[in-house]
């Protein structure tokens, strides 16, 4: 089946240490995202990267690094900088140029961070 | 810069009573229009879209919206819930080139009661 994954669903860090959420996708898709979910503030564009070895800041990339060696992979570090790292993180994916544009959404992980 | 509004935080609606969820944006210029529903600690799932031609779309679930560009407005409309309708649905809005990533609103969170 065509889509994304995103590992693992639950992760627990002690403060100070750097963290990578993984993200998958075989949809072929060219554009991928970052965002982070708290209660009540909706979705936050943290990274998004539009061709590999590309990507550009969202709204909130401060304390977050991401890389895109590959059209699959997008993995997301959350660094020791990063002061509330603890919240819900989303994947998604897109194709790029004319046409339709939906992002579709991996099942998302969930950190906490003590 | 495109932004959206999702006029309540929470909608609490009885069993098989239609609702209404309500979405703003500000542009000036086409745009795409999306709905998504999240269900609780899941990634989202596109319910409808709009892109052009007709201004009533239907989606999954029972769901329709209705394109006003007039008072810019693409509000998300049921006419029985049920209990499965329980979830937190996204007004997300982009445009037409495709270059930038979709803006979401805060979210609205759909209660149903039985």
């Amino acid at each position: 089946d065509g889509g994304i994954t995103q590992s693992p669903k639950y992760l627990f860090r002690k403060e100070g240490q750097n963290v990578t959420l993984s993200c998958e996708q075989n949809l072929n898709h060219d554009a991928m995202y970052w965002y982070r979910q708290d209660p009540g503030q909706g979705l936050r564009l943290i990274y998004y990267s539009q061709i590999v070895n590309d990507f550009q800041k969202g709204d909130i990339a401060e304390g977050y690094s991401v890389s895109r060696e590959k059209k699959e992979s997008f993995p997301l570090t959350v660094t020791s900088a990063q002061k509330n790292p603890t919240a819900f993180y989303l994947c998604a994916s897109s194709i790029t140029g004319p046409g339709s544009y939906e992002q579709y959404f991996g099942p998302g992980t969930r950190l906490t961070v003590t | 810069a495109q932004s959206v509004t999702q006029l309540d935080s929470q909608v609490p609606v009885f069993e098989e009573a239609p609702v209404e969820l309500r979405c703003n944006y500000s542009s000036s210029v086409s745009v795409y229009l999306f709905w998504y529903v999240q269900y609780p600690n899941q990634g989202l799932q596109l319910l409808l879209k709009y892109l052009s031609g007709s201004t009533l779309v239907k989606g999954i679930n029972g769901f329709e919206a209705e394109f006003n560009k007039s008072q810019t407005s693409f509000h998300l409309r049921k006419p029985s819930v049920h209990i499965s309708d329980t979830a937190e649905y996204f007004c997300a809005v982009s445009d037409p080139s495709g270059n930038t990533p979709l803006v979401f609103g805060k979210g609205t969170r759909l209660s149903v009661i039985a």
